[in-house]
C-alpha cells in the first residue's frame, strides 16, 4: 500500500525519559512535516524538511529533535520527556514545497499517541 | 499572523439532510485550502484541496468553495449518511507548504 505510516501507534512512557517515533512514506515526495494534536484536539505544525533539508521550526523546545536519513524518512526524538508532551503526533508528506509557494496536497500518517506519566 | 475558524464547532443532523461547514481565515495570502476528515482516534483523510486560484473543486458528494478576498471557504456535503460522521477540519497553507488548522467542526448524521 501507498501510503504515510508511523511507529509506535502508542507510546506509553515516564516523565524524564527519551523516546522516539518514525516515520515513513513511500510516496515519492520530497517533503515531510511533524504535526502535534493537542488534548483539544487542535493541530499545529512542528517541523518540515524539504530533501532531508529543515525547512520549517515552529518554536518547539529543542528537546524535539527531527532527523531525516533520507526523503522518505523523518523520525523525531524527544529528550526529557515532559507531562505537556502528551499528545498525538502526526507525520506528514507532500510531493514538493517551495519558499514562494505552497505545496501539493499533504497525506497524513494515522499517528502517535503519546502519554507521559 | 494567519488564524483559522471553523463554524460551527459542532453540528447534529439527520440522514439525507445536507450539510454546510463553514471555515475563515484572516490573511488571504494562502497557496491553497486542504479539507480533512478525521475520525475518532485516526488520521487526517484528504478530502478536497482547492488551489487559491481557485473557487471551487468537487468530488462525489463533496463540494468546496473557496473566496480567498473575503477569507472564506465552504465545504458542502450533499445527502449525508451516518458515515458522514466525523470531525472535518479546513487548513490553509503559507509558505513551504506549512498548514494552518482550525478547531474542526464535529459532525453527526443520525440515521
Amino acid at each position: 500500500d501507498t501510503a504515510v505510516s508511523q511507529t509506535p501507534k502508542y507510546l506509553v512512557t515516564q516523565m524524564g525519559n527519551d523516546k522516539s517515533i518514525k516515520c515513513e512514506q513511500n510516496l515519492g515526495h520530497d517533503t515531510m512535516y511533524w504535526y502535534k494534536q493537542d488534548s483539544k484536539k487542535f493541530l499545529k505544525i512542528m517541523f518540515s524538511y524539504n530533501n532531508k533539508e529543515l525547512i520549517i521550526n515552529e518554536t518547539v523546545p529543542n528537546r524535539f529533535s527531527p532527523k531525516s536519513p533520507d526523503k522518505a524518512h523523518l523520525n523525531l526524538h524527544i529528550n526529557s520527556l515532559e507531562l505537556g508532551d502528551s499528545a498525538v503526533y502526526f507525520c506528514a508528506s507532500s510531493a514538493r514545497a517551495g519558499p514562494g509557494a505552497g505545496s501539493n496536497e499533504q497525506f497524513f500518517g494515522p499517528g502517535t499517541r503519546l502519554t507521559v506519566l | 499572523k494567519q488564524e483559522v475558524t471553523q463554524i460551527p464547532a459542532a453540528l447534529s443532523v439527520p440522514e439525507g439532510e445536507n450539510l454546510v461547514l463553514n471555515c475563515s481565515f484572516t490573511d488571504s495570502a494562502i497557496y491553497n485550502l486542504q479539507w480533512f476528515r478525521q475520525d475518532p482516534g485516526k488520521g487526517l483523510t484528504s478530502l478536497l484541496l482547492i488551489q487559491s486560484s481557485q473557487r471551487e473543486q468537487t468530488s462525489g458528494r463533496l463540494n468546496a468553495s473557496l473566496d480567498k478576498s473575503s477569507g472564506r471557504s465552504t465545504l458542502y456535503i450533499a445527502a449525508s449518511q451516518p458515515g458522514d460522521s466525523a470531525t472535518y477540519l479546513c487548513a490553509v497553507q503559507g509558505s513551504w507548504g506549512k498548514l494552518q488548522f482550525g478547531a474542526g467542526t464535529q459532525v453527526v448524521v443520525t440515521p
